[in-house]
């Protein structure tokens, strides 16, 4: 039979436009925290990361922000291209001591031509 | 510089059967993560392991599951009687040393199908 999941929260933008996807962390006591993306087919591939002492980390046409407060967190994707159509996991590390993560959802991000 | 390897790429196993998934860390790494996937599902925690122990196991069910890490060869998901229900992608991923906040690098994973 089919198996039933929960459908992926969706994001559609157009190419060269600018995307925000979001997510809510769930321990405030979380102190390191990563988005992955994640292509049909393959692994989850790592993007950037950010520390619970930074409020914002920049990287090539990506940035992270954090909100401790609210416990958000949020990639912003500059200048979309049709390579960056993926699912987009944020992960929480938990665990001082090791690199056990704990995975949001995901956001599936389909870029418009 | 490979990254982290694993095979088979996909595995078909009969309800009762065993499936048996490998993992090859990235050169130097010496510590494991296995993670379970589900369609359209985030990944979920299995097991930590490093060279000749188990170290965080709190999301490996109780049964028919297990896992090592030898001090030789690749880390080893093994899943006894499989059913329907273990049909999923399993990732595992690796690290070089604990708790420095190193991102986890993954493989591209096992696509297990139980018929």
């Amino acid at each position: 039979g089919e198996s039933v999941g929960l459908h992926l929260p969706t994001l559609s933008v157009q190419e060269g436009d600018n995307s925000i996807i979001n997510c809510a962390y769930s321990n405030s006591a979380s102190d390191y925290f990563i988005w992955y993306k994640q292509e049909s087919g393959k692994g989850p591939q790592f993007i950037i990361d950010i520390r619970s002492n930074m409020d914002k980390r920049q990287g090539q046409r990506v940035t992270v922000l954090l909100n401790k407060t609210v416990k958000h967190l949020s990639l912003q994707i500059a200048a979309t291209q049709p390579g960056d159509s993926a699912v987009y996991f944020c992960a929480e590390n938990i665990n001082f001591g090791n690199e056990k993560l704990t995975f949001g959802t995901g956001t599936r991000l389909t870029i418009i031509p | 510089n490979a990254g982290v390897m694993q095979n088979p790429r996909h595995l078909v196993r009969r309800r009762g059967q065993e499936a048996r998934l490998r993992c090859s860390p990235m050169k130097g790494h010496s510590h494991v993560y296995w993670y379970r996937q589900l369609p359209e599902e985030g990944l979920k925690f299995m097991v930590y392991l490093q060279k000749e122990n188990i170290i965080d196991e709190s999301g490996m069910p109780k049964e028919r599951f297990s896992a090592e890490f030898p001090k030789e060869g690749p880390s080893i998901l093994r899943i006894q009687q499989v059913v329907r229900g273990d049909s999923a992608a399993y990732f595992c991923a690796s690290s070089p040393l604990a708790g420095d906040n190193s991102p986890l690098h993954f493989g591209n994973g096992t696509r297990l199908t139980v018929t």
